[in-house]
């Protein structure tokens, strides 16, 4: 079975400061591994992902995340947050070996950037 | 990029009626789409797989005569609530994969369907 844990419901940064959102994950296989945002009343839209390569992925709007197998982790980071980033932020995995099935998601981390 | 659209983007209805929400891949085709329902402030509960040209796969506990799912084509598949109640409001959002892209590693959402039964 696969599963994602946001040990976060809300993280608070102030703007300029830089962002971390917590993600562990648990797969049989190989994981692929998704961030995703989502705007009030709005979708998810696509940040990053990590399939395999670089532990260190970069996406949208400044935002990486870092792939650690070894602590089946993958926090998401921005060096320096800005208002907008804020937002509902999904962590998402997938088993490399299930062919087209859905991602399974985190809880979700509130992110709230104050200026 | 990967585009996915809803309609209608919200509806509100009365107790009772029945209610249909389409989600469109407006650039590529998709033989799988997903059906999500989303409560406030919490995460995307898996609904049901919608698979072209045959029925759809329920999660436990979705009521699958509630629920009725038809993906007719590629790039097309719909979502009807029958004899909606209140409890039944909520945020609807689907999802796809893009078929023959090379990479089926993305799943695209739609941007939602808010749903009000009165």
């Amino acid at each position: 079975a696969q599963s994602v844990a946001q040990p976060e419901d809300q993280v608070n940064v102030a703007e300029g400061n830089p962002l971390t959102v917590k993600c562990t994950y648990s797969v049989s296989g190989n994981p692929y591994l998704f961030w995703y945002v989502q705007y009030p009343n709005r979708g998810l839209q696509f940040l990053l992902k990590y399939i395999t390569g670089d532990n260190l992925v970069k996406g949208s709007y400044g935002f990486e995340a870092e792939f650690n197998k070894s602590q089946t982790s993958f926090h998401l980071k921005k060096p320096s947050a800005l208002v907008s980033d804020s937002a509902l932020y999904f962590c998402a995995v997938r088993d490399m070996d299930s062919g087209n099935t859905p991602l399974v998601f985190g809880k979700g981390t509130r992110l709230s950037v104050i200026a | 990029g990967a585009v996915v659209s809803q309609h209608p983007s919200w509806v509100i209805c009365k107790s009772g009626t029945s209610v249909k929400i389409e989600c469109r891949s407006l650039d590529f085709q998709a033989t799988t789409m997903f059906w999500y329902r989303q409560f406030p402030k919490q995460s995307l509960m898996l609904m049901a797989t919608s698979n072209e040209g045959s029925k759809a796969t329920y999660e436990q506990g979705v009521e699958k005569d509630k629920f009725l799912i038809n993906h007719a084509s590629l790039t097309l598949s719909t979502l009807t609530v029958t004899s909606a109640h209140p409890e039944d409001s909520s945020f609807y959002i689907c999802s796809a994969y893009p078929l023959g892209r090379g990479s089926t590693d993305t799943q695209y959402f739609g941007p939602g369907t808010r749903l009000t039964v009165l």
